[in-house]
């Protein structure tokens, strides 16, 4: 059975920078596009970004200035950074799984709530 | 604001056949499959569709997709109580060299 968990800080301050990690668990990373998906309290969701298993990205065009994926094949984890951060990136943040064929999120993580502020 | 629009709110009661609405455009649904998402009360998204309107293993036949021109449609029939939730569509725009887009949500009530 093919998990997703991610991790992060819970807590940033303004203006730096989030990271976060999805550790995927049950099946190599190879082979499927990963993505990052963000949902603000109580409203609706946003896609950040994908990144496939050798490393290319394609960015959601409004925040692709602030943000870097990245993968490690070797340890079956993918990344996110964001940088300059304000309290709009106050979400909750999931990592899915995005099929090559068909292109749908079939994976999701649990999420995990990252909340800016000083 | 959402770029694919869907209804804020729909209700039903148990039994009952509703569907969910999902409009979009000729660079999103008109050229992509439309995938649906079941969201329960403090849970992750689920996968109910797939962009080839079909239900993934373990998801019921009571949840189907559809889709014509740039619009797309969530039907759940035989309403029940654990079907309350909130409800997304998505799909690919290949507008601003490619992006994916939501739409804003459904929460689905049953009386």
């Amino acid at each position: 059975q093919v998990q997703l968990q991610e991790s992060g800080p819970g807590l940033v301050k303004p203006s730096e920078t989030l990271s976060l990690r999805c550790s995927v668990s049950g099946d190599p990373i190879k082979g499927y596009y990963w993505s990052w998906i963000r949902q603000p309290p109580g409203k609706g969701l946003e896609w950040i970004g994908y990144i496939h298993y050798s490393g290319s990205t394609k960015y959601n065009p409004s925040l692709k200035s602030r943000v870097t994926m990245s993968v490690d094949t070797s340890k079956n984890q993918f990344s996110l950074q964001l940088t300059s951060v304000s309290a709009a990136d106050s979400a909750v943040y999931y990592c899915a799984r995005l099929t090559g064929i068909g292109w749908y999120f079939d994976l999701w993580g649990r999420g995990t709530l990252i909340s800016v502020s000083s | 604001q959402s770029v694919l629009t869907q209804p804020p709110s729909a209700s039903g009661t148990p039994g009952q056949r509703v569907t969910i609405s999902c409009s979009g455009s000729s660079s999103n649904i008109g050229r992509n499959g439309v995938s649906w998402y079941q969201q329960l009360p403090g849970a992750a998204p689920k996968l109910l569709v797939d962009s080839n309107d079909q239900r993934p293993s373990g998801v019921r036949d009571r949840f189907s997709g559809s889709k014509s021109g740039t619009s797309a449609s969530l039907a759940i029939s035989g309403l029940q109580s654990e079907d309350e939730a909130d409800y997304y569509c998505a799909a690919w725009d290949d507008s601003l060299n490619g992006n994916w887009v939501f739409g804003g949500g459904t929460k689905l009530t049953v009386l």
